[in-house]
This record gives C-alpha cells, structure tokens and sequence, in this order.
C-alpha cells in the first residue's frame, strides 16, 4: 500500500522557517519525482515544487523561489520542503504528492502550517 | 501562464441526477487535463488523466471529455458518496488548477 505522511507543521511567525517532511511507502521512491502542492484555507490547489528523482534538479512556483528548498533522501525515502522568510499568505496545508502520468496519483493526507503573529 | 476556469462554482444536485462540469482553458492544452475529487477535510483523490483517462479503482459512472480548451467531467448518476469539489488540473505548460466546483445535495 502506498503511504505518504507528512509531518512538521504547526504556528510559526512571519519570517522565520519551518521545515516539513514526508515519509514515502509502498513504492520505490528514488525512481519518481516528487512535489509538494498546496490548499490556503477554502482556497484551490497550487503546484509548489517539484524535484527530480535523483535530486538533480529542482523547480519552484514564482512566489516562493529563493524562499523555499524542495529536497530528498533517498536512502530513506523521505521528501522535504524547507521554507524560510514565511509569509501570511503561505498559510496552507501542504501535500505530499507524486506526479504520475498526467496528473499526482498519490497524496499525502497534508499538514498544515500557520504563519502568523 | 495557463488559466484554467471552472463552472460552475457551486452545483446543487441530487442522487441519481446525471451531472456535468466544466473547465475551460486560457489556451490550447491539447488533452493534458486531470480531474481530483475532494471531500471535506481529505486529500484531493486523481479521478482521471489525460482528459478521458480513468483511473484504476474509479467508478465508470465517471467520464471526461474534451480537448484543446474545453472539458468536461460528467457524473452519469450521482451517488451519495459524490458529493464533494473537484478540480481541474492542466499539466501542458506548468501546472495549474482550476478554482473548483463544489456538487452539493439539493
């Protein structure tokens, strides 16, 4: 069974970091890129990041390049979003997702992160 | 960047009414939409790719259709398990999603 879980989130204040993380089961994750999507409270979905299966190469959302670091360990299956200089409009929960053929066909249950005073 | 735009926002409908949804695209996407199902306080859940795509474990009363910048999901009798938003996602160029459209119980 395939199982990503998330976890990290919480309260934090604008401008500082918070590191999240996502645990990967059920497949073998270093052939598969990854990302991470995200859901503002009664909002849509936005892509956020996605890196490649071998970590070589990343791609960010315009609005939290140079801000956000997507990264894995392969050895132990795990995917990571490292966000510094938060914002109050990266309130959201964060996804856990793997891109499948057209389309993420796995998500994660989602953790989410507050930002504010 | 591609806009994607969903109708409508808000469906009220009943169970075993046929029911379609629509996205529409900024521009040419070819076939390169997906649809997610998403019920409160879960995560979204890949219904189809690739406009008409189902996927493995959905239910048949479940199609899309479309290509280029119009596209349709269409529910053929609702059930009561259905109601919920959903999402359309283009992958041609980028990725981006659609506001959504929530099926509700009328």
């Amino acid at each position: 069974e395939v199982q990503l879980v998330e976890s990290g989130g919480g309260l934090v204040q604008p401008g500082r970091s918070l590191k999240i993380s996502c645990a990967v089961s059920g497949f073998t994750f270093k052939n598969y890129d990854m990302a991470w999507v995200c859901q503002a409270p009664k909002k849509g979905l936005e892509w956020v990041a996605t890196i490649t299966f071998d970590g070589s190469t990343t791609y960010y959302r315009d609005s939290v390049k140079g801000r956000f670091t997507i990264s894995r360990d392969n050895a132990k299956s795990i995917l990571y979003l490292q966000m510094d200089s938060l914002r109050s409009e990266d309130t959201a929960t964060y996804y856990c997702v793997r891109p499948g053929y057209g389309g993420y066909d796995y998500w994660g249950q989602g953790v989410m992160v507050t930002v504010s005073s | 960047d591609i806009q994607m735009t969903q109708s409508p926002s808000l469906l009220s409908a009943s169970v075993g009414d046929r029911v379609t949804l629509n996205c529409k695209a900024s521009q040419n996407i070819y076939k390169n939409l997906a649809w997610y199902q998403q019920k409160l306080g879960e995560a979204p859940k890949f219904l189809i790719s690739n406009a008409n795509s189902l996927q493995t474990g959905i239910p048949s009363r479940f199609s899309g259709s479309g290509s280029g910048t119009d596209f349709t999901l269409t529910i053929s009798s609702l059930q009561p398990e259905d109601f919920a938003t959903y999402f359309c996602q283009q992958y041609y160029s980028g990725d981006t999603f659609g506001a959504g459209t929530k099926l509700e119980l009328k």
